[in-house]
């Protein structure tokens, strides 16, 4: 089955800064890679997906790339601020069924 | 509120005892979802329903674990003889599709067991 493997665990960048979450899956069948927000205590919120037909795609601050040759995505945050500091998760799956979930990355924005 | 909802927010039981939890999905989705998680990881995926039809179950819902979605609405998670070990955040979340595309799914707050 898929599993996904996200890094770093934990993200301290200085407000200003850019951020940059890694992940990697292991089923080559998955084409759809979301990515949500978690604030503490809060449900899971969607900040930008990526299907596998696309090598990158950006909103604003926000940016994903994919590589399916080698398996991995990866979240761009430019220009963080305070309210970037939340745990972050990747997922992986195909065609929006189940999302396996990465372990998640703890970013905490240093004013 | 047209966002999903679950009930209840919060359920304290004795190991042993029988819980049930509700979600209430956006009114247009079609597709269902539960997942569990645990402190400091990722949820985990439990099941997930089109409409009324289950159509896939993780390994890790054990025999004590059923789920229903009789009218394709509303869903409710069953756990039997709980044990500590089932102590986690329950999320619900729905979807819809449109334009033969994938949507996003749609997280309810979650509903926190403690077993103890």
């Amino acid at each position: 089955g898929e599993n996904v493997e996200q890094h770093p665990s934990t993200l301290s960048v200085q407000e200003g800064d850019s951020a940059v979450i890694k992940c990697t899956y292991s089923d080559s069948a998955s084409n759809y890679f979301p990515w949500y927000k978690q604030e503490l205590g809060k449900r899971p919120q969607l900040i930008i997906d990526i299907r596998s037909n696309v090598g990158e795609k950006k909103d604003q601050r926000i940016a994903v790339t994919l590589n399916k040759t080698a398996k991995h995505f990866s979240l761009h945050i430019t220009e963080t601020q305070p309210e970037d500091s939340a745990v972050y998760f990747c997922a992986a799956s195909i065609s929006n069924y189940q999302l396996i979930w990465g372990a998640g990355t703890k970013l905490i924005i240093k004013p | 509120d047209t966002g999903v909802s679950q009930d209840p927010r919060h359920k304290i039981t004795k190991r042993g005892q029988n819980v049930t939890f509700r979600c209430d999905p956006i009114s247009e989705h079609n597709r269902l979802y539960w997942y569990r998680q645990t402190l400091g990881q990722g949820p985990e995926f439990l099941t997930y329903f089109q409409n009324e039809a289950q159509l896939e179950k993780s390994r890790l819902l054990s025999d004590r674990f059923s789920a229903e979605r009789p009218k394709g609405s509303f869903s409710t998670l069953e756990i039997q003889r709980t044990e500590q070990g089932d102590s986690a955040m329950y999320l619900c979340a729905s979807s819809g599709r449109t334009g033969g595309g994938y949507n996003e799914q749609f997280f309810g707050p979650g509903t926190r067991l403690t077993v103890l």
